[in-house]
């Protein structure tokens, strides 16, 4: 069946470091890829997605890109700031009618960002 | 838009009762659903519905019901409480665009059962 892994946490870095944040998926057909967050006591918010191969997703200076032949959607943001601390879910959906809607999650990632 | 509201925040239950948490959307949005999050588990489907009177299973649908009466709301109900739904209740909510659906979280319902 479908199902997403991504790297286990907890990922600490310190402010103004590189993220990188892995995420590779087994799907059959062309699934649509999503990064959701999770703000501490908060529900998930989408920070970005993308639809088809070779797309890349981009918000708040975060960018992932949807890469077919690795089955990859890896998460990349240039410079951490304290307020990205947060749990980082990769996520995927087929996308079409019923089911296929539904959205299957990896276990997540805790990224803490020091000062 | 209030977007996705769940009530009650945090519940205790205890085991052998029942309860229902309550979903409700203002975005007009036909698809619903209802997952559960635990720790190391990442979030997992438990029931979902494609549009008014139409429901069906996720990956953990035991132990819980789901009607859906109206295109708002989304009840998720515990029948019979056990220590193993304690967990964080999240309901969606979510509209097609092109075929991809982005979903939309409520705020979550923290439930222990003892």
């Amino acid at each position: 069946g479908d199902s997403v892994t991504q790297m286990e946490g907890p990922v600490t870095l310190s402010e103004e470091a590189f993220l990188t944040i892995n995420c590779t998926y087994t799907a059959t057909g062309y699934p649509s890829l999503f990064w959701y967050v999770q703000y501490p006591g908060e529900g998930l918010q989408l920070l970005l997605k993308a639809t088809k191969a070779d797309d890349k997703g981009s918000n708040k200076g975060f960018e992932a890109t949807y890469r077919k032949e690795t089955t990859s959607f890896h998460l990349e943001k240039g410079s951490v700031q304290v307020s990205d601390s947060a749990v980082y879910f990769c996520a995927l959906s087929r996308g079409y009618g019923g089911s296929q809607g539904n959205l299957i999650f990896g276990k997540g990632t805790k990224l803490s960002v020091k000062p | 838009n209030a977007g996705v509201t769940q009530t009650p925040k945090f519940q205790v239950l205890k085991t052998g009762q029942s309860m229902t948490l309550q979903c409700a959307q203002d975005m007009n949005h036909e698809y619903m659903s209802w997952y559960r999050q635990d720790p190391g588990m990442g979030l997992r489907l438990i029931h979902y519905s494609v549009g008014a009177g139409i429901t069906d299973q996720g990956e953990v649908p035991n132990g819980y019901n789901v009607s859906r009466s109206t295109t708002e709301d989304f009840p998720l109900r515990l029948l019979s409480a056990a220590p193993s739904q304690t967990s964080v209740y999240f309901c969606a909510s979510s509209y097609s665009e092109e075929r991809v659906y982005e979903q939309y979280f409520g705020p979550g319902t923290r439930l222990t059962v003892t």
